[in-house]
C-alpha cells in the first residue's frame, strides 16, 4: 500500500512568488494535517481537515497560506507571496480519524528555499 | 499548554552500543506517544506508538516505554548500528488538544563504526 505521498519533493523560489504543494494521504485515511518543521525543530501543525472540512487552521498564516481539500482526499497547500522566513520542510500527514488511538503516517515532505 | 522537550539534543555513540533518548512533557493527559525517525532530508517514519494505557512497546530492537504520571518516555536501542543514525522525534497526541500531535525538537543520533 503507498504510503502518504507528497510533490514536489523539492522547491527554490524567490521570495514574493506563489507556491503550491500537494499531499495525496493514504487511501481511506479521513483526517489529513499540514505540518511545518523549521531547521533544527520539531513539526508543527499548520492545518487539520476532518474529510474536507478544516477544523484546527489556528497556526495557519492566513494572510499569505491557504489550503484545500476537495473531495476529502487531495489537499492542495499555497503560500502567496512567499517570504524568506517562509523557508522550511512542509510535512503532510495522515491518519485513519477512527478515534484517537491512531498512528499517524508522514508523507517525505517538501523542502521549500524562499531566496 | 503542551510542551514536549528531548535530551539529548544530539548523541554520538560507537557501534554495538546500547543507548536511551528521553522524552519529558509537561501535560500528562494524552491519548498517546509516538516515535518518529527522520533521515537527513526525509519525511518522519513512525516508529512505534504508546497508547496511555500501555507502559511499553516494542518492535526489534527498539522498546519504547511511557510513565504518563511523570510526563516521560523513553526509546531505548539495543546493538546500535551505523544505520540507526537519524534525528528521532517523540510526539504526544494531548487529550483535548483536537487529534494532532505536539512534537519535541529531536535527538540526532550518530553511530559510529
Amino acid at each position: 500500500e503507498a504510503g502518504v505521498v507528497q510533490s514536489p519533493r523539492y522547491k527554490i523560489i524567490e521570495k514574493k512568488q506563489p507556491v503550491a504543494f500537494w499531499c495525496n494521504p493514504i487511501s481511506g485515511h479521513n483526517t489529513l494535517y499540514w505540518y511545518r518543521q523549521n531547521l533544527g525543530q520539531g513539526p508543527e501543525l499548520l492545518i487539520r481537515y476532518e474529510n474536507e472540512e478544516a477544523v484546527d487552521d489556528s497556526q495557519l498564516p492566513k494572510d499569505r497560506f491557504s489550503a484545500e481539500r476537495l473531495k476529502g482526499v487531495d489537499s492542495t497547500l499555497k503560500i502567496q507571496p512567499a517570504e524568506l522566513g517562509d523557508s522550511a520542510v512542509y510535512l503532510c500527514a495522515s491518519n485513519s480519524g477512527l478515534g484517537m488511538n491512531t498512528e499517524a503516517f508522514f508523507g517525505q515532505g517538501t523542502r521549500l528555499t524562499v531566496v | 499548554k503542551q510542551e514536549v522537550t528531548q535530551i539529548p539534543a544530539a548523541l554520538s555513540v560507537p557501534e554495538g552500543e546500547n543507548l536511551v533518548l528521553n522524552c519529558s512533557f509537561t501535560d500528562s493527559a494524552i491519548y498517546n506517544l509516538q516515535w518518529f525517525r527522520q533521515d537527513p532530508g526525509k519525511g518522519l517514519t513512525s516508529l512505534l506508538l504508546i497508547q496511555s494505557s500501555q507502559r511499553e512497546q516494542t518492535s526489534g530492537r527498539l522498546n519504547a516505554s511511557l510513565d504518563k504520571s511523570s510526563g516521560r518516555s523513553t526509546l531505548y536501542i539495543a546493538a546500535s548500528q551505523p544505520g540507526d543514525s537519524a534525528t528521532y522525534l517523540c510526539a504526544v497526541r494531548p487529550v483535548g488538544g483536537g487529534n494532532k500531535l505536539t512534537f519535541g525538537t529531536g535527538t540526532q543520533l550518530k553511530v559510529e563504526l
